[in-house]
């Protein structure tokens, strides 16, 4: 079946250095959607950004993403890391036909001072 | 506003009690899930539901039942709740597409001693 894989359960940045968090997926389909959200603390997780276009880049709120089918891979990046990016990170995949996601294990990005 | 509400918050139970952890969405949307939220595990789908009175069965269904009684209100029963079932509930909802965005709850934390 399907599956998602984030390999980091945390990362602990200092402020300013850039993001990159990783995903990789499976699957036996070749028009996969590869979604990330974003889990703020005593919020609800919200989408940040989704894509199901090969090597396009896809933009919001400063973070951004390539899918890579060649690669399997779906990494969320960002430039310069704010403290106010502290959360935790789902990435997220699911394909023509199927109506539920495969969730990655998710990473806490912990941002310092 | 489209959104999806979860009750109760908080709810504390003791081993072999019953609980109802209620989920309402005014999105119009037709999928509906039960997610729980563990560290080091992610989110991982219970139950979902495609429209009023229809069940399927998720990727960690043991030890939970649910009901879709209407196209708004999903419900989630523990009824011999165990505390290995204490964790963070969110619902959610969705259109059904593939590339459909998740709408989440605000979470209930469910705390069974």
């Amino acid at each position: 079946g399907d599956s998602v894989t984030q390999t980091e359960g945390l990362v602990t940045l200092t402020e300013g250095l850039p993001v990159m968090l990783n995903c990789t997926y499976q699957t036996i389909y070749s028009n996969p959607f590869l979604f990330w959200y974003v889990h703020y603390l005593n919020e609800s997780p919200r989408l940040l950004l989704k894509s199901s276009t090969d090597n396009k880049r896809t933009e919001h709120q400063g973070f951004h993403a390539t899918l890579h089918k060649s690669s399997s891979s779906f990494h969320l990046q960002k430039s310069s890391a704010q403290l106010s990016d502290s959360a935790l990170y789902y990435c997220a995949l699911s394909n023509t036909g199927n109506y539920k996601y495969v969730f990655g294990a998710g990473t806490r990005l912990k941002v310092i001072a | 506003e489209a959104a999806v509400t979860q009750s109760p918050r908080n709810k504390v139970t003791v081993t072999g009690g019953n609980v109802t952890l209620s989920c309402r969405q005014t999105n119009s949307h037709n999928y509906m899930y039960w997610y729980r939220q563990d560290t080091g595990h992610g989110l991982r789908l219970i139950h979902y539901s495609y429209g009023a009175g229809n069940l399927q069965i998720g990727d960690v269904p043991d030890g939970y039942k649910a009901t879709r009684t209407t196209q708004e209100d999903f419900f989630l029963l523990l009824e011999l709740a165990s505390p290995s079932q204490t964790s963070l509930y969110f619902c959610a909802s969705s259109e059904g597409s593939s590339n459909s965005d998740y709408t989440f709850g605000s979470g209930t934390r469910l705390l069974v001693i």
